[in-house]
């Protein structure tokens, strides 16, 4: 089955500065890549996703990038702010089931 | 915008008790999920079910649980008989067809046995 590798765990920016959360995936019949952000006790919110035949996706503050070759995909975050601190957890899902197996999260702390 | 909820938000229970998480998944969605997720760990995937049947279920998914769409709008987990190692937060996702990627998901149930 699939395997998703998150990192880094914790990720500690000033705001304003830009933060970088990377995965890698291990079955290459996976085609969507969603990022999820999940606040204390909340649940997990889709806030972008991409496709496999698209390189890049980008949604005013986060982008996320794909290589395919590589099988690794990030997210992007510019000009961070308090309101971004969460953990956010990539997924890779397959047409064959459609059912995301995620990433172990990245919790994101922007410092004001 | 209409949301996938569940009930209760936080339910504790003694070992060896029965629990019936419940959700109400949005209402023209056809396909339904359970995940857990451990404090601090990743979300795992339970089960997914349509047509009123399991279509994928993952190993954790073991004898202990069940699901159920008791009605036109509920769709129940159930775990017949607790463990420790089950308090976790569980979350109900639904979404409108087997080929749509997008999941939505609920607030989540927290489930604390002792």
């Amino acid at each position: 089955g699939e395997n998703v590798e998150q990192h880094p765990s914790t990720l500690s920016v000033q705001e304003g500065d830009s933060a970088v959360i990377k995965c890698t995936y291990s079955d290459s019949a996976s085609n969507y890549f969603p990022w999820y952000k999940q606040e204390l006790g909340k649940r997990p919110q889709l806030i972008i996703d991409i496709r496999s035949n698209v390189g890049e996706k980008k949604d005013q503050r986060i982008a996320v990038t794909l290589n395919k070759t590589a099988k690794h995909f990030s997210l992007h975050i510019t000009e961070t702010q308090p309101e971004d601190s969460a953990v956010y957890f990539c997924a890779a899902a397959s047409g064959g089931s459609y059912i995301p197996t995620f990433g172990r999260g990245t919790s994101l702390i922007v410092h004001p | 915008e209409p949301e996938v909820t569940q009930t209760p938000s936080h339910q504790v229970t003694q070992m060896g008790q029965e629990v019936i998480l419940r959700c109400v998944p949005i209402s023209n969605h056809l396909y339904f999920y359970w995940y857990r997720q451990i404090l601090g760990q990743k979300v795992e995937f339970l089960v997914s079910f349509y047509n009123n049947e399991i279509s994928e279920k993952s190993e954790i998914f073991d004898d202990q649980f069940s699901v159920e769409r008791p009605d036109g709008s509920n769709f129940t987990l159930k775990i017949r008989s607790t463990k420790l190692e089950d308090s976790a937060m569980y979350f109900c996702a639904s979404k409108t067809r087997q080929s749509s990627y997008e999941q939505y998901f609920g607030p989540g149930t927290r489930l604390t046995v002792t």
